[in-house]
């Protein structure tokens, strides 16, 4: 069974501070790795891909990839409420993405 | 640049029926992938089409099937409906396929009575 897995939190960190999500895979051969975004009632939202072991920015948002030890991670610098919501980790799983069960996000003021 | 479509966004049924969920892809994505999201298992794959062909299917009983026509407009059906039917279907597309970078509907919640 491929599985990906989150802590489902609640991770709760003050405006302002780094959020930090982490992840782990099971699948060894897994190539590609996504962070989704998904607030309450809402559909997931694609925030970063990670293909390469290391660190990939996109504005405040930053994955970091390391395949040695099957670990996937999203920091979020500068946490606003608005950042407040569930954040999915998927890795592709050869035909699909596996998903794990998010870890929810409370950013408070 | 429209994003994907899904219609019904809310319906409710009751157990034993059928039921038939659509998704528009954006624009120039031939791969549609189902997903079905609950509380207690989160996303779980359902299967995949991408040029009118179910390229994979995930663990899920034969009453949940679906087709691609030829403009990537896709339908899923669900007979026979289960009390454990009950979620949110949500259709993705993506240029590349089923591993690579999917773009979420809104969804459709089913509730089954």
């Amino acid at each position: 069974q491929k599985e990906v897995e989150q802590n489902s939190g609640p991770l709760s960190v003050p405006e302002g501070a780094i959020a930090s999500l982490n992840c782990t895979y099971s699948d060894r051969v897994s190539q590609s790795f996504f962070w989704y975004r998904q607030y309450s009632g809402k559909s997931p939202e694609l925030i970063m891909s990670i293909y390469s072991n290391g660190d990939k920015e996109d504005g405040r948002f930053t994955a970091q990839l390391n395949k040695a030890s099957q670990y996937v991670s999203l920091l979020i610098r500068d946490s606003q409420p608005s950042d407040s919501a569930t954040y999915l980790c998927a890795s592709h799983s050869g035909y699909a993405l596996n998903f794990g069960k998010g870890t929810s996000l409370l950013v408070t003021p | 640049k429209a994003g994907v479509t899904q219609t019904p966004r809310y319906l409710i049924k009751t157990r034993g029926q059928q039921v038939t969920l659509s998704c528009s892809p954006i624009s120039g994505h031939r791969s549609v992938s189902w997903y079905q999201q609950t509380p207690g298992q989160g996303l779980q794959f359902l299967f995949e089409y991408f040029s009118e062909t179910q390229r994979n299917k995930g663990n899920f009983p034969g009453r949940f099937s679906g087709r691609q026509f030829s403009n990537s407009r896709s339908e899923m059906n669900v007979s026979t409906l289960e009390l454990g039917d009950s979620a949110l279907y949500l259709c993705a597309s993506s240029r590349t396929g089923a591993g690579g970078e999917l773009f979420f509907g809104e969804g459709s919640r089913l509730t089954v009575l």
